[in-house]
């Protein structure tokens, strides 16, 4: 089937806007991640869904980061008043469960803040 | 906290053996994972330790020791294609279960 989505795939904002990033699972995957990917660096987690829930948000850098899940499939990360330090590849995983043992990644959306 | 250690870059001849090792510090250790990223491209998983031991799967195989906190990914035969990132990665049970991820070693297979 159809693997992890995510779109746009690149993203250029002025500093200060604000930005939204989607992110397609795989159908049926209950757990879905955010990562934050620094060049030449391994993924950072952000945030975890169950379904709709927001079980962990310890990841965001700050209150300009906002992820939501309506209905437990979707996702969308949003940032607001983006930062040039804010340029990164952001990641969306997903997995059947959280303690699967296999995470799913998206190819990631690169932004960047100019 | 986390502490997650591997080389940032390795180089090797295409057809040798390659072990990459990871080193890591953990209080609630619950899996080890290997992942594969090409540049530009998703991370893809290729192996997961959770019992003390080696994991063979074709051409890779993982190794972990938890008494050491020490893992390694070795790669046969190698091929172009095996030049990539290689991301190691532990689950911590007591952050919420969220992989932490090592930064990556670089791996570049020559001619």
């Amino acid at each position: 089937g159809a693997g992890v989505s995510q779109s746009p795939r690149y993203k250029v904002a002025k500093r200060g806007q604000d930005v939204a990033l989607r992110c397609d699972p795989i159908s049926g995957h209950v757990s879905l991640f955010w990562y934050q990917q620094a060049l030449g660096q391994g993924p950072e987690f952000l945030t975890y869904f169950q379904n709709e829930a927001q079980l962990d948000k310890s990841g965001l850098p700050s209150d300009r980061f906002f992820a939501e899940r309506p209905e437990g499939s979707v996702s969308t990360l949003k940032i607001q008043r983006t930062q040039q330090e804010d340029s990164a590849v952001y990641l969306c995983a997903s997995s059947y469960y959280r303690d699967s043992y296999e995470q799913y990644f998206g190819p990631g959306t690169r932004l960047t803040v100019t | 906290g986390q502490n997650i250690d591997q080389p940032t870059e390795m180089t090797a001849t295409e057809g040798a053996i390659v072990q990459i090792n990871c080193t890591y510090q953990t209080s609630g250790f619950n899996g080890l994972f290997w992942y594969q990223q090409h540049a530009g491209e998703a991370p893809t998983f290729l192996s997961y330790n959770v019992l003390d031991g080696l994991e063979e799967k074709g051409r890779f195989s993982s190794f972990l020791s938890r008494s050491k906190g020490y893992s390694y990914l070795l790669l046969k035969e190698l091929q172009m294609k095996d030049s990539a990132s290689y991301l190691c990665a532990v689950r911590d049970n007591n952050q919420g279960g969220k992989l932490i991820f090592g930064q990556g070693t670089e791996l570049s297979v020559k001619p």
